[in-house]
């Protein structure tokens, strides 16, 4: 079964309003949390990195009052795109990784990741 | 910086047949870690197989490999015994301090 989930895994809204995605790590303290977004059929790439207790870590080019993130504790973040606009629409995913229990982090060094969440802004 | 490279945007199979997938990476840290991971249309992330960059052998996980040839920096990926199921975009990912960084992905399409 899945050990991240992410909700929702679609939402439409009207340009201009929030949007709330978030990320769980649901049998496993994730200390560390990324957030990814993918256009149709492109790859995949970092927006943050997203540790507990702290500010998150925003990769060049990625505004940080459009895409807030918190991480307030071991089993949650959210990604909240704020006042979005139709270029916002995409495919958002997190991934995390293992803190005390170290689920998120196998001998292969694996992450896991959320089932994500399609955004389409009209 | 890191790079990852998949030169094939897309793949036909025939069914039963293997195929390989091309990865190269670029990177100065002597200590790093390459996966593979599939995304199927539904979109979830599904994770395959990974190879160390101290590793001696070949990783395999089931009908996947690595071909992990570390003086070339590739890290191509082989699917054997090609199923109507393994149709999916399949991406190669270099690992920096757990963060990952992607390549463009190769879209495999698997015919009967």
């Amino acid at each position: 079964g899945a050990v991240v989930s992410q909700h929702p895994s679609r939402v439409i809204c009207k340009s201009g309003t929030s949007v709330k995605i978030e990320c769980r790590s649901l049998d496993f303290q994730a200390t560390t949390m990324f957030w990814y977004r993918q256009f149709p059929k492109k790859s995949l790439m970092l927006m943050a990195t997203s540790n507990e207790g702290s500010k998150a870590t925003y990769e060049q080019g990625v505004e940080k009052d459009k895409f807030l993130i918190n991480h307030a504790s071991l089993t949650l973040s959210t990604l909240t795109v704020t006042s979005a606009h139709p270029e916002d629409s995409s495919f958002y995913i997190c991934s995390a990784r293992g803190g005390t229990r170290d689920r998120g982090l196998s001998y292969t060094g694996e992450l896991f990741f959320g089932e994500g969440s399609r955004l389409t802004v009209l | 910086a890191q790079k990852i490279t998949q030169t094939q945007p897309g793949m036909f199979v025939q069914e039963k047949e293997a195929v390989t997938l091309d990865c190269t990476y670029d990177t100065s840290d002597p200590s790093y870690g390459l996966f593979w991971y599939k995304q199927p249309s539904s979109g979830e992330m599904i994770f395959l197989i990974y190879q160390g960059s101290y590793d001696q052998q070949n990783a395999t996980e089931g009908r996947y490999s690595l071909n992990f040839q570390k003086a070339r920096k590739s890290a191509n990926l082989v699917i054997s015994a090609s199923q109507l199921g393994d149709s999916a975009m399949y991406f190669c990912a270099m690992r920096d301090d757990y963060k990952l960084s992607f390549g463009a992905g190769t879209t495999v399409t698997v015919r009967a």
